[in-house]
């Protein structure tokens, strides 16, 4: 069955606050994404790598960076959390074919006070 | 740059059947899907169409691609209180060279009342 897990299902930081957030799957994927999700804004791409130690910026990388040394472990980091940066994240990964299937974590739903 | 449109809600009844409706911009656009995220859950792909085809039907999803004014439907028959969720339409398109990026859209919530 395949998998993708996120380490954290709700985490509480605090502002300023340097925030790991970790994503790993068990397909052998090239692909990894992060998105964040927020009401009424549907999913928004931050950053994805199409193979290790690679990365390509989305929509919204700001604030954001990220981390690929294994190919099955994509990481994204908070630089200096914010309370804008509150919302819920969910990552995914693909093959690295047009048209394949992508599989979701559950989210973290980070809460930054 | 690419973007995928859909409207935000959606009400039926039991029984009835749904169609959620989704406009693209990116014409190179190779695949178009439909996820599903049930309350508190990930996203999981329901259903796709290649961008040749012009509808595709898997049990009670029909899916029907009008590529000319880029419009995507789905199509639930027999809607069930258990298809009550959020589905995104999202497109699959080439980034800075790069395979498999997903554009979606802002998600339907469907409520489907008893």
């Amino acid at each position: 069955d395949v998998k993708v897990t996120q380490s954290s299902r709700y985490l509480v930081k605090r502002t300023g606050e340097k925030v790991f957030l970790e994503c790993v799957q068990d397909m052998d994927h090239e692909n990894m994404f992060w998105y964040r999700q927020d009401p009424g804004l549907g999913l928004r791409l931050i950053y994805f790598s199409y193979d290790v130690k690679m990365k390509e910026k989305g929509d919204i990388p700001e604030g954001y960076s990220v981390s690929r040394e294994k190919k099955e472990r994509f990481s994204l980091i908070l630089e200096s959390a914010s309370t804008n940066q509150t919302s819920m994240y969910l990552c995914a990964s693909s093959l690295g074919v047009v048209g394949t299937e992508a599989f979701f974590g559950q989210g973290t739903r980070l809460t930054v006070v | 740059g690419e973007d995928v449109e859909q409207s935000l809600f959606l009400s039926v009844r039991e029984g009835d059947s749904s169609v959620i409706n989704c406009t693209y911009t990116d014409s190179s656009s190779t695949y178009l899907y439909w996820y599903k995220q049930e309350p508190g859950a990930g996203l999981q792909l329901l259903t796709y169409i290649f961008s040749n085809m012009d509808m595709k039907q898997d049990q009670r999803l029909t899916v029907l691609l009008n590529k000319k004014d880029k419009h995507l439907s789905l199509r639930i028959a027999d809607t069930q209180t258990g298809d009550s969720a959020i589905y995104f339409c999202a497109e699959s398109t080439y980034y800075g060279g790069s395979q498999g990026n997903l554009i979606f859209g802002k998600g339907t919530k469907l409520s489907v009342k008893p």
